[in-house]
């Protein structure tokens, strides 16, 4: 079974600087999928990033990106020019490619990071 | 297009009765998935429906039900509820539910049992 960790349940940061999240998953698998959702405190999950873990290129959505380090299993998520918008639980998802495996059909998610963005 | 859609937002009931929930994916979306949320166990996978089959489960026990109907809307159902049972139950709907398609969750059902 794949697990997902999040090893930071907290972190902060100032209004405009940088942060970096982290996560580390464990599978034996070799096709996957990667993903970071943020939850904010309406609970509404919402996508914010995502990897197919074939590509060696990092994804990148606007001030999201993220540096996936296959061989290491890490998959940690970087925040440029952070907004107090941003400050969210922010989770980590594993999702197998392999069909037809039933993890394939599922996320696995992490147990979160809470953001706080300092004004 | 309209977002997914679970009702009720809130319910509180009493350890023994029953609960359903229900959740309207985005229109086109076949694939719905449901999740539980709480404090101490985090996010962990209910079931997955996709064309109203059960295609995957997670390790709940059988008093956790669910089905998905022709329009793809779909239902969760818990009996003999425990005191254990009280968290944010999320619906996530997808085109197809696999590969890197994306999930798009509802707003969730906060259930509380008293």
């Amino acid at each position: 079974a794949q697990t997902v960790t999040q090893s930071q349940p907290e972190m902060s940061v100032q209004e405009a600087e940088t942060v970096t999240l982290s996560c580390t998953y464990d599978t034996s698998e070799s096709d996957y999928y990667l993903f970071w959702y943020k939850q904010p405190p309406s609970r509404q999950m919402i996508l914010v990033i995502r990897q197919e873990a074939y590509k060696q290129q990092n994804a990148t959505e606007n001030r999201f990106s993220v540096n996936f380090q296959k061989a290491a299993k890490s998959f940690s998520l970087k925040i440029s020019d952070s907004q107090l918008g941003d400050a969210a639980m922010y989770f980590c998802a594993y999702r197998s490619a392999e069909e037809p495996s039933g993890s394939a059909r599922q996320l696995t998610f992490g147990s979160g990071t809470q953001l706080t963005v300092l004004p | 297009k309209a977002g997914v859609t679970q009702t009720p937002r809130y319910l509180i009931k009493t350890r023994g009765q029953q609960v359903t929930l229900s959740c309207s994916p985005i229109s086109g979306h076949r694939s719905v998935s449901w999740y539980q949320q709480t404090p101490g166990q985090g996010l962990q996978f209910l079931f997955e429906y996709f064309s109203e089959t059960q295609r995957n489960k997670g390790n709940f026990p059988g008093r956790f039900s669910g089905r998905q109907f022709s329009n793809s809307r779909s239902e969760m159902n818990v009996s003999t509820l425990e005191l254990g049972d009280s968290a944010l139950y999320l619906c996530a709907s997808s085109l197809e539910g696999g590969g890197i398609d994306t999930q798009y969750f509802g707003p969730g059902t906060r259930l509380t049992v008293l």
